[in-house]
């Protein structure tokens, strides 16, 4: 298994253009999740899906972000539009089932200007 | 929901010293409390992790203590080495026999283990 794998690493937009972050899970894994990174507000859980199913969307900021989870081997992160304040890493993590560790991916950098 | 607290934000200790990271929690449901270690532009990946049947967990040179009447637990690494610098995370959440779901994560803190 590669682990999760997520594009695109990093990625630099202009305000207003629409961002769509993607990411792959580990197979076996029943619960994937979002999370956002920043320095002043650390690790923030978006949204998180159990078994393709979004259970918990309480932690997106805005209307401005979604998340789908189309099947078990992939999910998008969607923001339009963007704005400065949405620079961040974003991370997808899943977790292996029956277990409670989170394996994250890479992260994906977004900058937008 | 759960909020946990992590103290402090950094830490700076001499290589060979030991470092103590402290996190509480406010969900006393909360049953599984792991530790994540992030590297400088790396992934978070976990270290240790605890269930609420166990007051301790060893690893190594890591080790966990969970106090679940006082609602914390800590994170103790001994004779520290350079390559333990980086940013660790507590976090904490609820699920059946620690199969865990949504975790609540602290704010971190940076460790520098100095030559």
């Amino acid at each position: 298994d590669a682990g999760v794998i997520q594009s695109p690493r990093h990625e630099v937009t202009e305000m207003g253009q629409e961002v769509t972050l993607r990411c792959k899970p580990i197979s076996g894994h029943d619960y994937l999740f979002w999370y956002r990174q920043t320095m002043m507000r650390g690790l923030e859980l978006l949204i998180y899906f159990n078994n393709n199913v979004p259970i918990d969307d309480s932690g997106m900021p805005e209307d401005r972000f979604s998340a789908k989870m189309p099947n078990a081997s992939f999910s998008t992160l969607k923001i339009q539009p963007s704005e400065p304040r949405d620079s961040a890493v974003y991370f997808c993590a899943a977790r292996r089932e029956g277990t409670g560790e989170l394996f994250f991916g890479e992260g994906s950098r977004l900058t937008v200007l | 929901g759960e909020n946990v607290e992590q103290h402090p934000s950094t830490l700076s200790v001499q290589e060979g010293d030991s470092a103590v990271i402290k996190c509480t929690y406010s969900d006393s449901a909360s049953n599984y409390f792991p530790w994540y270690k992030q590297e400088l532009g790396k992934r978070p990946q976990l270290i240790i992790d605890i269930r609420s049947n166990v007051g301790e967990k060893k690893d190594q040179r890591i080790a966990v203590t969970l106090n679940k009447t006082a609602k914390h637990f800590s994170l103790h690494i001994t004779e520290t080495q350079p390559e333990d610098s980086a940013v660790y995370f507590c976090a904490a959440s609820f699920g059946e026999a620690g199969t865990a779901s949504k975790l609540t994560f602290g704010t971190g803190t940076r460790l520098q283990v100095t030559l």
